[in-house]
């Protein structure tokens, strides 16, 4: 299985502080996302980076890749208490001319107010 | 407004009751999956669609089956539940040659 595992499990911080969450993955890929789950919810889509990109941002969102330790790492800068949520890294590989996505166990973030 | 409808939202059921667990999206997305979400798990993909009549088992498929005889559906059908299927299960579709998936809301199945 190419499962992603997020680390850490849970992560608390304080408002306005910064968010760090890591995901490692076993195979190649040919993208990696990051979705965001609010409790008991459907998840939302956050941003995607594809394998022969290193870095990306979206916002306040920041997101790099290494290929070839096979990590990926997501930054929330200056968080908020509605970045309070779930967080799931995904990976990509094209299989039978099917894209098979493969979800991670994800990172639960509490942002303090 | 773009979105994928699961219905229902919660439900309990009793083993053996035959049930299904309908999806429906509205972007004419091709790819549609199933997934279940348990804790410390993350989501597992149950079966996945390409098309129309194209489905095919994910990793964990065992007890469960789907059709897709429709682009815009993709029902979840529980044959004979058993209380190792409670769990909350998502619906979601991307289009063809996109891996961005938008997931329903969840389906929360307790079986009793």
């Amino acid at each position: 299985s190419q499962q992603g595992e997020e680390d850490p499990q849970a992560l608390s911080i304080q408002e306005g502080e910064n968010a760090t969450m890591n995901c490692s993955y076993k195979t190649s890929i040919n993208n990696l996302q990051w979705y965001r789950q609010n409790s008991g919810r459907g998840l939302v889509h956050l941003i995607l980076i594809r394998s022969n990109e290193r870095e990306k941002h979206s916002g306040r969102l920041r997101v790099t890749l290494d290929t070839s330790k096979k990590s990926s790492s997501l930054l929330i800068t200056a968080s908020r208490a509605a970045d309070t949520a779930s967080y799931f890294c995904a990976t990509a590989l094209a299989s039978g001319g099917y894209q098979k996505v493969t979800f991670g166990t994800g990172t639960k973030l509490q942002v303090i107010p | 407004e773009a979105q994928v409808t699961q219905n229902p939202r919660y439900l309990i059921t009793v083993t053996g009751k035959k049930l299904t667990v309908t999806c429906s999206q509205n972007m004419n997305h091709e790819y549609m999956s199933w997934y279940r979400q348990d804790p410390g798990l993350g989501l597992r993909q149950i079966y996945y669609s390409m098309n129309v009549e194209v489905t095919d088992k994910g990793d964990v498929p065992e007890g469960y089956k789907v059709s897709r005889k429709e682009k815009r559906n993709f029902p979840l059908i529980l044959e004979s539940p058993s209380p190792n299927q409670t769990s909350l299960y998502f619906c979601a579709s991307s289009s063809q040659g996109r891996t961005t998936a938008f997931f329903g809301q969840g389906t929360r199945l307790t079986v009793v």
